[in-house]
């Protein structure tokens, strides 16, 4: 079964400090791993895809295969990052389903 | 920027009611899907649509269910009798081409009384 596990509700940090949201994954095969990111009253929108390997406004993830997470890091908070994030998979075998974890709303404070 | 738009913004209904919300994908974008958000879960995947037909669905997406694309712009959920859980968040997206990015609209609240 496929499952995506964000295990933060909520996460708090002040503006410039480091920030890691967590994201692991269950599927049995290689999946296609996402961030979505929706501020508020925005729509979902895609943050990062692990195979473009791209860091979008400093954020990096990492697909480690063998913890099977999909971290969300930034090195230097920004207020404007305050949202809710959103870990995806999407696996193989013609499915083109986004299954979504929980979701995690971070705030960065001043 | 092209965006998928969603209408209307919220939906109020009673029980038992049919509902239909409505999506315009973006305009070259060929694969279409719904998902959504009961208040403090997951979103869920509901259905995929392509070439007019559904290419996958889950079991969320019951007999009640429909999709149709009406007309060149529109990709239509219809609920044909609400209940109760059925009150959620309503997220239509769209994709150019298999294994592409999902684009996703605003959302449709649909609240059912």
């Amino acid at each position: 079964a496929q499952r995506v596990t964000q295990p933060e509700k909520l996460l708090s940090v002040f503006k410039g400090a480091p920030v890691e949201l967590k994201c692991n994954y269950s599927y049995s095969g290689s999946p296609e791993l996402f961030w979505y990111v929706q501020y508020s009253r925005q729509r979902l929108q895609l943050l990062l895809r692990h195979i473009s390997r791209e860091s979008i406004k400093g954020f990096t993830a990492d697909l480690n295969k063998g913890e099977t997470s999909f971290h969300l890091k930034k090195p230097f908070a920004q207020e404007e990052d305050s949202a809710m994030y959103y870990c995806a998979l999407r696996g193989q075998g013609g499915s083109e389903k986004l299954v979504f974890g929980k979701g995690t709303k971070l705030t960065v404070n001043p | 920027e092209p965006e998928v738009t969603q209408t209307p913004s919220h939906q109020v209904t009673q029980m038992g009611q049919e509902v239909i919300l409505r999506c315009v994908p973006i305009s070259n974008h060929l694969y279409f899907y719904w998902y959504r958000q009961i208040l403090g879960q997951k979103v869920e995947f509901l259905v995929s649509f392509y070439n007019n037909e559904i290419s996958e669905k889950s079991e969320i997406f019951d007999d009640q269910f429909s999709v149709e694309r009406p007309d060149g712009s529109n990709f239509t959920l219809k609920i044909r009798s609400t209940k109760l859980e059925d009150s959620a968040m309503y997220f239509c997206a769209s994709t150019k081409q298999l294994q592409e990015t999902q684009y996703f609209g605003p959302g449709t609240r649909l609240l059912v009384l």
